[in-house]
């Protein structure tokens, strides 16, 4: 089962910040906080991942609280493009080696409006 | 990143039959993964394609039913045998290079059975 909670839904003006929630409470001192998302129709897109320092990046900026029991993806200027099912997951990852596999829940269906 | 592509990108098929799907990959990749996505649904793991040995399958999916080949680091399939109409589904293949944290998705296959 995913270990990570989202809201359902969420709705966003173009051209204004969206900030996507999820908590993730039993997250494991190991286990990164991923984001993709989904356009309709098409395969998942990675957009960014964290393990305890923000991050950011040219998509997306990601902030994990201090106890790393929750986080929040932001897309700093909504486009209509943006429209997609975001999806947060945790995650072992260890670079050039094994990684924990990738178990997507059920996202946040989030639409950007004109 | 990796460049993936499916083949092929949508069948409809009749109850009874088989489906081989075909996943290509651009580099070579440690990891292949096989997911499924049904109408309305998350995606949720099949199995991991290993090269040289037998597939890992997760809870619920058997070989039997899903039998995957991985001949080589560049290309795997997958096969949806003895179909009925709950195997509509799209079907994703998804690569960890091992070179980074990103798992990638090809485009999916969109198999609807009648």
């Amino acid at each position: 089962d995913a270990k990570t909670t989202q809201p359902t839904s969420m709705d966003c003006a173009e051209g204004r910040a969206a900030n996507l929630p999820c908590n993730h409470s039993t997250i494991s001192g190991n286990e990164y906080v991923y984001w993709y998302r989904q356009i309709h129709s098409q395969g998942p897109q990675y957009i960014i991942h964290g393990l305890k320092n923000n991050e950011t990046n040219e998509m997306a900026s990601l902030i994990i609280t201090e106890d790393r029991k929750s986080s929040t993806l932001i897309l700093p200027h909504a486009t209509l493009r943006d429209t997609a099912v975001y999806y947060c997951i945790v995650r072992v990852a260890n670079y050039g080696g094994s990684q924990g596999n990738l178990i997507f829940g059920k996202g946040t269906k989030l639409s950007v409006k004109p | 990143s990796a460049v993936i592509s499916q083949k092929p990108s949508r069948d409809i098929c009749q109850r009874g039959t088989s489906l081989t799907i075909q996943c290509q990959v651009d580099s070579q990749v440690t990891m292949m993964f096989w997911y499924r996505q049904q109408p309305g649904q998350s995606l949720t793991l099949i199995a991991t394609a290993n090269q040289g040995s037998e597939a890992t399958y997760e809870s619920g999916f058997v070989i039997d039913k899903f039998p995957i080949s991985r001949p080589n680091l560049t290309f795997s399939t997958l096969t949806v045998s003895n179909m009925s109409p709950e195997d509509s589904s799209i079907y994703l293949c998804s690569v960890d290079d091992g070179r980074s944290y990103e798992q990638y998705f090809g485009p999916g296959t969109r198999l609807t059975v009648t």
